[in-house]
């Protein structure tokens, strides 16, 4: 298994406040994103990373901002948590881009905001 | 954002049958993907494929990358209790970005003892 932690594993917080998960990688991937599992919509991209400090959005970026100032590390941060965001997260690395880009992912941070 | 859409969304089956799933698009994609996700964990890689036509197997899986490109099939043969969970399908398109994954939304497969 791809060598990748996400923290905190649950959060309960409430609509207003700051949230920043965190994940970890070990294996030095080049490429991370973070998505979001919601029931009925499946795995959607929120953002990701091609490098350090490299970041782009994906189809679901409002509200979510990120950062990576070292490979192993990619932190999701919601600015003001609301309850639309409710859901669980995951993240992701890959090392190669193009047709060889298999994503491995994380174990997923489950976030409830009341 | 493009479309997989995969079938059929949940399944009920006996143990030891064989099990199907598939995934089309409208769109070519040049990598397909199958994951499954057991319930509180992530999605696990099962099998990648990256040619057109190419068939491959792990185990009691084999999955296909269809020959236009548009559709991908996973089987599982034999099946057992721990073969339940959800199987995700997910696409790589030609062009544009080479970062981003297509997912199918997911097949339920429930095994009966």
């Amino acid at each position: 298994d791809a060598g990748i932690t996400q923290s905190p594993r649950h959060k309960v917080t409430e609509t207003g406040t700051p949230v920043t998960l965190r994940c970890h990688q070990t294996e030095n991937h080049r490429y991370m994103y973070w998505y979001r599992q919601d029931p009925g919509h499946g795995l959607r991209l929120i953002h990701y990373s091609y490098g350090v400090k490299d970041t782009d959005k994906g189809e679901v970026s409002d509200g979510y901002s990120v950062s990576r100032s070292k490979t192993e590390d990619f932190l999701l941060t919601l600015e003001s948590a609301t309850s639309s965001q409710t859901s669980v997260y995951f993240c992701a690395i890959s090392n190669l881009a193009g047709a060889s880009n298999t994503q491995y992912f994380g174990p997923g941070t489950r976030l409830t905001v009341l | 954002g493009q479309q997989l859409n995969q079938s059929p969304q949940s399944m009920f089956i006996q143990e030891g049958e064989d099990v199907s799933m598939n995934c089309t698009s409208s769109s070519i994609f040049n990598t397909w993907l199958w994951y499954k996700q057991d319930p509180g964990e992530g999605p696990v890689l099962l099998i990648a494929l990256y040619k057109a036509g190419e068939l491959t197997s792990n185990g009691r899986l084999t999955a296909q990358f269809g020959i236009t490109r548009k559709d991908s099939f996973l089987n599982i043969s034999a099946s057992i209790p721990s073969d339940v969970g959800i199987y995700f399908c997910a696409g790589l398109q030609s062009g544009g970005s080479n970062y981003k994954l297509t997912f199918g939304k997911g097949t339920l497969l429930t095994v009966n003892p």
